[in-house]
């Protein structure tokens, strides 16, 4: 089975400063995608940036962009310019491509990340 | 409405009450799922429904009973729930089928306290 890992609990960052999240993730499988969401403190959870494992270009997202490094199995999503409005939880997932009936999305514990002045 | 809409978006109720929370989705999606989120843990999957068939019954008690009668709406019936069932219950939706990202799409979630 896949395992998530988000080993910071808690993230904090300046405003209009840079921060990266980090995110790793065990797996046996070749073709799997990642995906990076964010629940804001009114609990409506929305994606953030997704990954292909078969695609070397890291994705970006406007100010959001993540470092995918498939043989070390990490996912670090890094905010640049930060804003208030990016202060939120933040959880990274996993969602194997092999054929199925739905696709089961497997989630670390997520970080919290505070935004100052 | 638009996106994934749950109701309620709070709930208190007893042991021995019985509740269904509902869940819809205005995207046209195949499969909807529900979650609970509880402090310091993973999302939990709990039930999956590709087609209004439920594919997936992740070892959930039998307090919880979902129910999906289309694929726009997803209900979980509660009855003689415990005090740790108390958590944030997440509805998602997505579009299966046809390859691609299948990114879920989440609702706002029912906060739930049993007393």
């Amino acid at each position: 089975a896949q395992t998530v890992t988000q080993s910071q609990p808690e993230m904090s960052v300046q405003e209009a400063e840079t921060v990266t999240l980090s995110c790793t993730y065990d797996t046996s499988e070749s073709d799997y995608y990642l995906f990076w969401y964010k629940q804001p403190p009114s609990r409506q959870m929305i994606l953030v940036i997704r990954q292909e494992a078969y695609k070397q270009q890291n994705a970006t997202e406007n100010r959001f962009s993540v470092n995918f490094q498939k043989a070390a199995k990490s996912f670090s999503l890094k905010i640049s310019d930060s804003q208030l409005g990016d202060a939120a939880m933040y959880f990274c997932a996993y969602r194997s491509r092999s054929t199925g009936t739905a696709s089961k999305l497997t989630f670390g514990t997520g970080t919290r990340l505070q935004v100052t002045l | 409405e638009t996106g994934v809409t749950q109701t309620p978006r709070h709930l208190v109720m007893g042991m021995t009450n019985k509740k269904s929370l509902k869940c819809e989705q205005h995207l046209g999606h195949n499969a909807m799922y529900w979650y609970k989120q509880s402090a310091k843990k993973p999302l939990e999957l709990m039930f999956v429904y590709n087609f209004k068939e439920q594919t997936e019954n992740n070892s959930v008690p039998s307090r919880f009973s979902p129910e999906c009668p289309n694929s726009s709406h997803l209900f979980l019936h509660l009855h003689t729930l415990q005090p740790e069932d108390s958590a944030l219950y997440l509805c998602a939706s997505s579009q299966e089928g046809g390859g691609g990202y299948n990114e879920q799409f989440f609702g706002p979630g029912t906060r739930l306290t049993v007393l």
